[in-house]
């Protein structure tokens, strides 16, 4: 039963593009949910996060679009480098739960 | 920046045989985990600590598995008799409410 879903399992943009990551989820009970990177051999790293009580939250190229209504959010790099490449898991969580992690997007951004 | 961290970085095993995985989290955060990966697999959570006991814990946490809060710094990640199927990369991370960080993982292979 997966909870949290990533469709695309890789993505190839262009440098200077923006690269769009979309991530989709079935528990309602919800209420945070995070956007971490992940280099081969290497633990994932925090990247961004929402509150459910937001819509949007930006930090530098990277911003996160809730919609708690579809039960979707996208991350969104702009413009997309070369060091993005990596894979980026969604993740969600209710208060006081463990983290729930989707399956992964694999970003390739072309020189 | 505090950082949570793993060690070794690397462990080769025999079927049968009892690893532990040490962990360093980071000093003010409550909540501990582990995670795994299979490689090509996704992020796979086993279990979360908090209290001194654990909180909650997956399917795949079975009695072979045992964590451990020994000293007050340290976090352990006990296999009794490793199986085939145990190799992953493990991930231990901590946190303080919702931002999980995570170590750079340890490499079990299991022969």
């Amino acid at each position: 039963d997966q909870q949290v879903k990533q469709n695309s399992p890789s993505l190839s943009v262009q440098e200077g593009r923006i690269s769009i990551l979309n991530c989709d989820y079935t528990n309602s009970m919800f209420d945070y949910f995070l956007w971490y990177k992940k280099y081969p051999a290497e633990g994932p790293t925090f990247l961004i996060s929402i509150s459910s009580i937001k819509d949007k939250n930006e930090d530098g190229r990277f911003t996160v679009f809730l919609n708690k209504s579809a039960k979707h959010l996208s991350l969104h790099i702009v413009p997309s480098q070369p060091g993005d490449s990596a894979v980026y898991f969604c993740a969600a969580k209710t208060s006081y739960d463990k983290v729930i992690f989707g399956p992964g997007t694999s970003l390739s951004v072309i020189p | 920046e505090p950082e949570v961290t793993q060690t070794p970085s690397h462990q080769v095993t025999q079927m049968g045989q009892e690893v532990i995985l040490r962990c360093v989290p980071i000093s003010n955060h409550l909540y501990f985990y582990w995670y795994r990966q299979i490689l090509g697999q996704k992020v796979e959570f086993l279990v979360s600590f908090y209290n001194n006991e654990i909180s909650e814990k997956s399917e795949i946490f079975d009695d072979q598995f045992s964590v451990e809060r020994p000293d007050g710094s340290n976090f352990t990640l006990k296999i009794r008799s490793t199986k085939l199927e145990d190799s992953a990369m493990y991930f231990c991370a901590s946190s303080d409410w919702a931002k999980l960080f995570f170590g750079s993982g340890t490499q079990l292979s299991v022969l």
